[in-house]
């Protein structure tokens, strides 16, 4: 079983609508948790940093952490082309590797 | 703020020739380094990382090499390119552990 589990997708919305994106990992010592957004030929982007359980918000999005499940999770209201993207998560135990998903292709259409 | 470079942005090699790819960040003071190689459907797959000048750990065992000549300068060479070795490779950097903000990339294809 890998550490992180990510759908790659590709997942199509609709210009506005709200989007879910989802991990799951397997290692009870992962603390800390990222979102990343790349753009096709680009280096990711950071997103949004969560430590331990509980939500974030920034804007348009939400982070969210659910240790006891271990599931990651990151909302995007009033989706909008600009947001058609790559989205990795990514979560470490405080070590210098972070563990990525392989990330979940976005796509928002007019 | 903090801006971190690469360059090539990208690169074609035969198979079997040297490799040099640099990164560089500025606007900061003994950042920790990271390469990475992201391959099609496999991820971002950590390589090497530096916590300081000369100090170079590796993650995965291959024929490519790093080294941290100056405090804001990471270097990834390999004397024999395979074809197993293309990929977009990525440099970040970190202030502390875990929040790692990555640059702009190195298309590497070997023929």
């Amino acid at each position: 079983q890998k550490e992180v589990e990510q759908d790659p997708g590709p997942l199509s919305v609709p210009e506005g609508a709200i989007v879910s994106l989802n991990c799951t990992y397997s290692n009870s010592a992962f603390q800390y948790f990222m979102w990343y957004r790349q753009y096709s030929r680009k280096g990711p982007e950071l997103l949004m940093y969560t430590y331990s359980s509980g939500n974030k918000e920034d804007g348009r999005f939400t982070a969210q952490v659910d240790k006891s499940s271990k599931y990651i999770s990151l909302f995007i209201r009033d989706s909008q082309p600009s947001d058609s993207a790559t989205y990795l998560c990514a979560m470490s135990g405080g070590g210098y590797a972070l563990n990525f998903g392989k990330g979940t292709s976005l796509l928002v259409t007019p | 703020s903090q801006t971190i470079h690469q360059w090539p942005a990208t690169l074609v090699q035969p198979v079997g020739s040297p490799l040099s790819l640099e990164c560089t960040v500025e606007g900061t003071s003994n950042p920790n380094l990271y390469w990475y190689r992201q391959a099609a459907g496999r991820g971002l797959q950590l390589l090497f990382y530096s916590v300081g000048i000369g100090q170079i750990s590796s993650e995965v065992p291959q024929n490519l090499s790093a080294s941290r000549p100056q405090d804001r300068q990471f270097i990834l060479s390999s004397k024999k390119l395979l074809l197993s070795d293309s990929g977009f490779y990525l440099c970040a950097w970190s202030s502390v552990k875990d929040t790692q903000y990555f640059g702009p990339g190195t298309r590497l294809t070997v023929l």
